[in-house]
């Protein structure tokens, strides 16, 4: 089964408006840590977002949140205010295990989003 | 500017040979590790290594080999055994920003095609 579900494809948005990535995960560690990642057509993975499983709050840096559904097992990324910029594929990643761990993460298969002028 | 470098960025190897990637990091983590990347696919892990001169396997790393006699360096060898070399591989390295997180920083990627 697989860990980390994406269940869309590709999305588009307009520009200025909000969007929201899904993204579901399936674990029985009951520690554990959830991440988003932004992959431009360069190559390059840049680190978004970060929710741990006992944070009590949802995550936000900037433009992004992490609606953080316990409960449900699912991690949506939200992004606030789209930008041209904004268009690429983007990860949503889970590490099982306590602060031992060393990073080893488990990748979903990406949601391509496309933002319109 | 701290970072990781890739290199090469392209790369062509015809079937039967090895080739060796580089990844070399100025930012001072300790661990470091390999992914690759398949079209329309998230990243699966080759490699990792969490100190120097020490590294364990991830889930791909069949027609593999790595080594880290270096902090900043982790090279990766694709290998003739390796079936189906031909994708994108990503180099990355570790830093823990609060308990439990350790966020992963990576390069630009080296392309792999086999001819």
């Amino acid at each position: 089964a697989q860990k980390i579900t994406q269940t869309q494809p590709g999305m588009f948005v307009q520009e200025k408006e909000a969007v929201t990535l899904d993204c579901t995960y399936d674990t029985s560690d009951p520690s554990y840590g959830l991440f988003w990642y932004k992959q431009p057509s360069s190559g390059e993975m840049i680190f978004l977002i970060y929710q741990g499983s006992y944070d009590q709050q949802n995550a936000t840096e900037g433009r992004y949140s992490l609606n953080f559904q316990k409960a449900r097992k699912s991690a949506n990324l939200v992004i606030s205010a789209s930008q041209l910029g904004d268009s690429a594929m983007y990860f949503c990643a889970m590490r099982e295990g306590g602060g031992g761990s060393q990073g080893n993460l488990i990748f979903g298969k990406g949601t391509k989003l496309s933002v319109k002028p | 500017d701290g970072g990781i470098t890739q290199s090469p960025k392209y790369l062509f190897r015809k079937e039967g040979q090895n080739v060796t990637l580089s990844c070399e990091q100025n930012l001072n983590h300790d661990a470091m590790y390999w992914y690759r990347q398949d079209p329309g696919q998230g990243l699966r892990l080759i490699y990792y290594s969490q100190i120097v001169n020490d590294f364990q396997k991830g889930d791909i790393a069949e027609g593999y080999s790595v080594s880290r006699e270096k902090k900043e360096s982790f090279p990766l060898t694709v290998t003739s055994a390796q079936k189906n070399p031909t994708a994108f591989y990503l180099c990355a390295s570790s830093v823990r920003v609060s308990p439990g997180a350790n966020v992963l920083t990576f390069g630009a990627g080296s392309r792999l095609t086999v001819l």
